[in-house]
Order: C-alpha cells, then sequence, then structure tokens
C-alpha cells in the first residue's frame, strides 16, 4: 500500500542546535502536510505543501517539498525548548482524501 | 469559533465489549475524519465522513462503522473490542472534502481494552 517514511524516529539536540526530520514517500504524492503533537496532546496543523520544490518558511521553521513530489523535509533553526514534540509529515496520494501519516520524529531539546 | 471536542476523554472496556466514540466537528466545517494512534506511532486513517455519507475508508475492518449526523457531529463505533484497539482516537474535522482542505484535530479519546 502506499507508505510515508519519516526519519529519524527519534533526535536529541542541545538547545540552540538545528534539527532536520525527513519525509519520503513510495509515489507521487497530491499535497504534503506538517503536524506536531506535544507530548500527551493531539497533532496540531503547521503547514500545507502543494506544488513541486515549494518551499515556506513560518519564524525559525522551514518546510520543503520536493521536486518529484515524493520527499519532505522540515528544518528548525536554533531549536528552543518549546519545539519540543513529535513532528508528523502526511500526504495524500492521488488527490484522495486519505490523508498517510509518517511514523513521526520524536524530537528532544537539552536546555 | 468552538474548536473540535471529542467525548469521552478515557474509557477502559474489556475485550469483545462495543464502545461509542463521539465528536462535534469545528463550526462551519462539514467533513469528519477518524483516524486511529498507537503508542509512539502516527495516526491511521480510519475512514472520513462528508455530508453524512462515508466518504473513504482505511485499512480497518467492518467492525469498525461509524455515523455522521445533520449537525455535522460523528460517532465511531467499535464492535468486539480486541487488545490491540487500545489506542488515541482522533476526529479531525475539515471545511470539506478537498485534498487541500486542512484538517483540525481534537483532543482524542484514549481507549483501554483490557
Amino acid at each position: 500500500g502506499q507508505q510515508v517514511m519519516q526519519i529519524p524516529q527519534y533526535q536529541h539536540v542541545q538547545e540552540g542546535e538545528d534539527f532536520t526530520t525527513y519525509c519520503n514517500s513510495s509515489t507521487t504524492l497530491s499535497n504534503i502536510q506538517w503536524y506536531k503533537q506535544r507530548p500527551g496532546g493531539h497533532p496540531v496543523f503547521l503547514i500545507q505543501l502543494v506544488k513541486s520544490g515549494e518551499v515556506k518558511k513560518q519564524k525559525r521553521l522551514t518546510f520543503q517539498f520536493g521536486e518529484a513530489k515524493k520527499n519532505s523535509s522540515l528544518h528548525i533553526t536554533a531549536t528552543q525548548t518549546t519545539d519540543v514534540g513529535t513532528y508528523f509529515c502526511a500526504g495524500r496520494h492521488n488527490a484522495g482524501n486519505m490523508l498517510t501519516f509518517g511514523g513521526g520524529t520524536r524530537l528532544m531539546v537539552k536546555p | 469559533e468552538t474548536g473540535v471536542t471529542q467525548s469521552p476523554t478515557h474509557l477502559i472496556k474489556t475485550r469483545g465489549q462495543q464502545v461509542t466514540l463521539r465528536c462535534s466537528s469545528q463550526s462551519g466545517h462539514n467533513t469528519v475524519s477518524w483516524y486511529q494512534q498507537a503508542l509512539g506511532q502516527g495516526p491511521q486513517f480510519i475512514f472520513q465522513y462528508y455530508r453524512e455519507e462515508e466518504n473513504g475508508r482505511g485499512n480497518f475492518p467492518p467492525r469498525f462503522s461509524g455515523l455522521q449526523f445533520p449537525n455535522y457531529s460523528s460517532e465511531l463505533n467499535v464492535n468486539a473490542l480486541e487488545l490491540d484497539d487500545s489506542a488515541l482516537y482522533l476526529c479531525a474535522s475539515s471545511p470539506g472534502a478537498r485534498y487541500t482542505d486542512t484538517q483540525y484535530f481534537g483532543p482524542g479519546t484514549r481507549l483501554t481494552v483490557l
């Protein structure tokens, strides 16, 4: 079936260091969304990318969608303790309604 | 504008029992999707309801069923509970069923099956 893989599974960083999580799909995605889930919380929508090669920024967060629309990345510059949580990518195939989530990258930040 | 709400917050059931989980969508949203999130994993799509009709289903057996009401609130029913059904059940509402529509998640219902 259609899968979305995400790496790494865990990442420990020192506060102030950068962080990147990568998302890969076996097939072309119609769009990709990124969510953040704090411990004990629920996924909160961060951003959506639709166009091939698209890059969007939100303050210290940079999101990219690959040219082939099969991969995506989230980069956080100068992490803060408030960035702690699990970051999920989620994509749709064939403009369908089923959102397929990656396994998530759990970010831990040491102050 | 009220957000997505779910009830109950926590639930404990025994194997073989049936359970009903409820979701109230965000104001103005006509589409509700349900997800199962096992511990340490990403949410898995169960199904979506758009204007009271099922509008897509993931790889879940028929004992997972749902309803959407005229006010767009929704229920998830699970029959013949199994131990592996223990998970966080999330509903997400969106303004429509287009693939670009953003989903807004509720806080979830934590189901434990003993």
